[in-house]
């Protein structure tokens, strides 16, 4: 247990809906990273916030968001999904350089 | 373009035989390296890393790993992988001047024959 929580382990759900995917990193990690995780493209990095501020954005599509709240928890807001965003969706919170992942949510978009 | 790049897409292997995993990046400067691990319906775990130093770094569960500059390597080892060792894994490379993302590649998927 990387202590890294993630919520839900699994959504389902149509084209064209919204979802948000939940994470919440150990206890006094001040950054959390989103990372996609597809057959076709691996493991990429989305996006990274710090403190509540956004400080790095990686592949991250328009029709995705994020933000990170006063408590240090994130979330990943997916919109108009297609089915090409069905993956694994992973944060990770960090330490030292050292980063830690919760375990993932997948996506499945029908 | 700056990448990752692990040669092995699957392995397979008996148990006893020894294991090296290659992956070279294509950044210049100070990078950071690590390999990752991700058992089949799990998360990604920490296998080891490099900032600085020793260039031959240990792991956890016997592997280690070698940072050799001149070829921007940084190949896994183990000399005798167990059946428990099936996994996939995963080259990451912190980037100069990046805020601390991590840049992967593809993966390597590992399988042990008992």
């Amino acid at each position: 247990d990387s202590g890294v929580t993630q919520t839900p382990k699994h959504l389902i759900t149509a084209t064209g809906q919204r979802v948000t995917l939940r994470c919440s990193p150990r206890s006094g990690d001040l950054s959390v990273y989103w990372y996609q995780q597809s057959l076709d493209q691996g493991l990429q990095f989305l996006i990274q916030y710090y403190n509540g501020e956004e400080r790095a954005k990686g592949n991250i599509l328009e029709r995705f968001s994020a933000q990170q709240f006063p408590d240090l928890h994130s979330e990943l807001n997916l919109s108009s999904l297609e089915l090409g965003d069905s993956a694994l969706y992973f944060c990770a919170s960090s330490v030292n350089g050292e980063q830690f992942f919760g375990p993932g949510t997948r996506l499945t978009v029908l | 373009a700056q990448s990752v790049s692990q040669h092995n897409h699957h392995v397979i292997l008996s148990e006893a035989a020894s294991l090296e995993l290659g992956c070279n990046y294509s950044y210049g400067g100070t990078v950071n390296l690590f390999w990752y691990v991700q058992y089949p319906g799990q998360h990604l775990q920490l296998l080891l890393k490099y900032f600085s130093g020793d260039p031959l770094v240990k792991g956890i569960k016997g592997f280690e790993a070698e940072f050799i500059k001149s070829k921007f390597s940084f190949n896994l080892r183990k000399p005798s992988v167990q059946w428990s060792d099936t996994a996939e894994y995963f080259c990451a490379v912190k980037a100069p001047g990046s805020q601390g993302n991590l840049i992967f590649g593809k993966g390597t998927k590992l399988s042990v024959k008992p």
